[in-house]
């Protein structure tokens, strides 16, 4: 979408690599959440922030807490079942739960 | 557990016949419900919302209508269909408070000919 801006738009790693994805924000979003969609069309919630980091596992998410105009997603010790495209989605301050998504990342992890 | 489920899984249909996607969620009373559409290999596009029953909210016209008769259901729906209507159509759920994430469907792809 216009608003939100993610990249890189594909990457390519090696397992035990790490990597991070960016989203930047045309505006002050109230909130930031990441997905993985799989290569069935599921989509699997990742993290949801409103500020701050949050980490699971292997990965970790950021979101600038004092402009609140980007956020990342650091992918450590990448695995293979890591392969998916990822989705950084934003929440403007209407708390309607109208999101808009960037366009995406492909990653494949090869061994 | 809450669990949403999407149907039909596919379909295929012809270009100005009719069509209604359905969604539901069971475990999860009030729930903000949303339509998504996704062109193949495109992002994700939100189409309407829902904070309660009977009020639907358009946010992307694309010639398609959305109600919600019941609580846990959201329909999505069109008396004539066009070639670019084909895609990945994902129905999701948050609760009402807003403070959560959008957990989505498993879809319904969309092919028209």
């Amino acid at each position: 979408g216009d608003q939100v801006e993610q990249s890189p738009s594909a990457l390519s790693l090696h397992e035990g690599t790490d990597s991070a994805l960016r989203c930047n924000f045309t505006t002050t979003m109230r909130s930031v959440q990441w997905f993985r969609q799989n290569s069935r069309g599921s989509l699997i919630s990742l993290f949801y922030l409103a500020s701050g980091t949050k980490e699971n596992g292997r990965l970790k998410s950021a979101f600038d807490s004092k402009e609140r105009r980007y956020s990342t997603l650091h992918i450590r010790d990448a695995q293979l079942e890591d392969s998916g495209t990822y989705f950084c989605a934003a929440e403007e301050g209407t708390n309607t739960g109208k999101l808009t998504f960037g366009d995406g990342t492909v990653l494949t992890v090869k061994p | 557990a809450q669990t949403i489920h999407q149907w039909p899984v596919a379909e295929i249909k012809a270009v100005g016949s009719p069509l209604s996607l359905g969604c539901t969620i069971k475990g999860k009373s009030s729930p903000n419900l949303y339509w998504y559409w996704q062109a193949t290999g495109g992002t994700l596009q939100q189409l309407f919302y829902s904070i309660t029953v009977g009020q639907v909210e358009s946010v992307v016209q694309l010639n398609l209508s959305a109600s919600r008769p019941k609580d846990d259901q959201f329909i999505l729906s069109t008396e004539k269909l066009l070639l670019s209507h084909s895609g990945f159509y994902l129905c999701a759920w948050r609760p009402g408070t807003g403070q959560d994430t959008q957990y989505f469907g498993p879809g319904t792809r969309l092919l028209v000919l």
